[in-house]
């Protein structure tokens, strides 16, 4: 089975410019779950979806930071204009409703660094 | 709020010899989940270990078992026989129905050869 897929794994850019990170989650998992991971903060939950509508986005940081789930096999993650502040690691995961002792599956991250 | 604390921010064990990783949380549900995450070098978040708070029985997974005490909310990881492979953050997560996984701050565990 493929596990979750995010792309780019690195992406190096100028504060100001806009950043997209893309996520496809594992099919047939109706949950999906944006992350960042930072030295000093550990790992925060962003945001999360459940079948393609998000659900809790109180750990968005700012108006800068938007995410959307247009369909149920991808989402994105979008920082414009981006500063050197959110560079970190994004995760984006995803889990099965029905079985809620079910894990996370996250992906292998987007190491995100703003100049 | 749900929160987990790990308070060993970094560990270290010999190769072979067994180690044991700390973490507390606080709920006041009585029915949730319980996991532990290793992250290594690669920063993949790979899963190791996952407890049901309803099953009294200690989770095992190989060398990788946890002592769950649920009365004292404290869910520890214990490595037997460590392994060079092992090295890593380990992260201890809580989760209840199908809200979000909250996270502790993690542990680094060293593992001497």
């Amino acid at each position: 089975d493929a596990g979750v897929i995010q792309s780019p794994r690195h992406e190096v850019t100028e504060m100001g410019q806009e950043v997209t990170l893309r996520c496809k989650p594992i099919s047939g998992h109706d949950y999906l779950f944006w992350y960042r991971q930072t030295m000093m903060r550990g790992l925060e939950l962003l945001i999360y979806f459940n079948n393609n509508v998000p659900i809790d986005d109180s750990g968005m940081p700012e108006d800068r930071f938007s995410a959307k789930m247009p369909n149920a096999s991808f989402s994105t993650l979008k920082i414009q204009p981006s500063e050197p502040r959110d560079s970190a690691v994004y995760f984006c995961a995803s889990s099965l409703f029905r079985s809620v002792n079910q894990p996370q599956h996250f992906g292998d991250g987007t190491r995100l660094s703003i100049l | 709020a749900q929160t987990v604390t790990q308070s060993q921010p970094e560990m270290s064990v010999q190769e072979a010899e067994t180690v044991t990783l700390s973490c507390t949380y606080d709920t006041s549900e009585s029915d949730y989940y319980l996991f532990w995450y290793k992250q290594p070098p690669s920063r993949q978040m790979i899963l190791v270990i996952r407890q049901e708070a309803y099953k009294q029985q200690n989770a095992t997974e190989n060398r990788f078992s946890v002592n769950f005490q649920k009365a004292a909310k404290s869910f520890s990881l214990k490595i037997s026989d460590s392994q060079l492979g092992d090295a890593a953050m380990y992260f201890c997560a809580y989760r209840y129905n199908n809200n979000d996984m909250r996270f502790g701050a993690g542990t680094r565990l060293t593992v001497k050869p």
